[in-house]
């Protein structure tokens, strides 16, 4: 099955840097990898997501790249504010032969603090 | 607005109590799912339903299951809570028929404390 590493698992930032996490997948067949934020004491909420046609999508301060020959995605944030603090999650899934039933398989979880 | 609730945001049970967890949904959504979140590990599949009354294990499935008799509700069973079970439980809903088909939707989570 799908294996997904994210790193790091905290990042420390201070306001209006950037802040970058990666992750890498095992199953060449995933084709959506999306990224979730999870506040506190709240459930993880997608934040952005790309597909394996696409090598880059933004969204205003946020940005993912995809690397599908290394098998590697990254989520950018740029000018980085106190309420981007948070745990983000990457995630795959593969859609290959219709039955995965929107299965992700999700990354360990990055620790962001950005300070004032 | 997309709402997932789950029963009980705290719980605390001993060991060896049957444990149920609660989630609904009110997007009519065709799939629900049920991770447990745990430091350092991100969030784990323990059980997914793609239909009422279907169900597929995910990836740790032990020591749990589950029931879905309405499309809207989905139940996470502890069938005899042990320590290892402490964590938090998150509920996700998501549906292929929607335009984001493959978002999910998450609730609060459910943290279970088992002494």
């Amino acid at each position: 099955g799908e294996n997904v590493e994210q790193h790091p698992s905290t990042l420390s930032v201070q306001e209006g840097d950037s802040a970058v996490i990666k992750c890498t997948y095992s199953d060449s067949a995933s084709n959506y990898f999306p990224w979730y934020k999870q506040e506190l004491g709240k459930g993880p909420q997608l934040i952005i997501d790309i597909r394996s046609n696409v090598g880059e999508k933004k969204d205003q301060r946020i940005a993912v790249t995809l690397n599908k020959t290394a098998k590697h995605f990254s989520l950018h944030i740029t000018e980085t504010q106190p309420e981007d603090s948070a745990v983000y999650f990457c995630a795959a899934s593969s859609n290959a032969g219709g039955t995965s039933y929107g299965k992700l398989t999700f990354g360990q979880g990055t620790i962001l603090t950005v300070h004032p | 607005d997309v709402k997932v609730t789950q029963s009980s945001r705290y719980l605390v049970k001993r060991t060896g109590e049957k444990v149920f967890l609660e989630c609904v949904q009110d997007m009519d959504h065709e799939n629900m799912f049920w991770y447990r979140q745990d430091p350092g590990l991100g969030l784990r599949l323990i059980y997914f339903s793609y239909d009422v009354k279907m169900k597929e294990k995910g990836d740790i499935p032990e020591g749990y299951s589950v029931s879905r008799e309405k499309k809207e509700r989905f139940s996470l069973i502890l069938e005899s809570a042990s320590t290892n079970q402490t964590s938090m439980y998150l509920c996700a809903s998501s549906s292929p028929l929607a335009g984001d088909t493959d978002t999910q939707y998450f609730g609060p989570g459910t943290r279970l404390t088992v002494l």
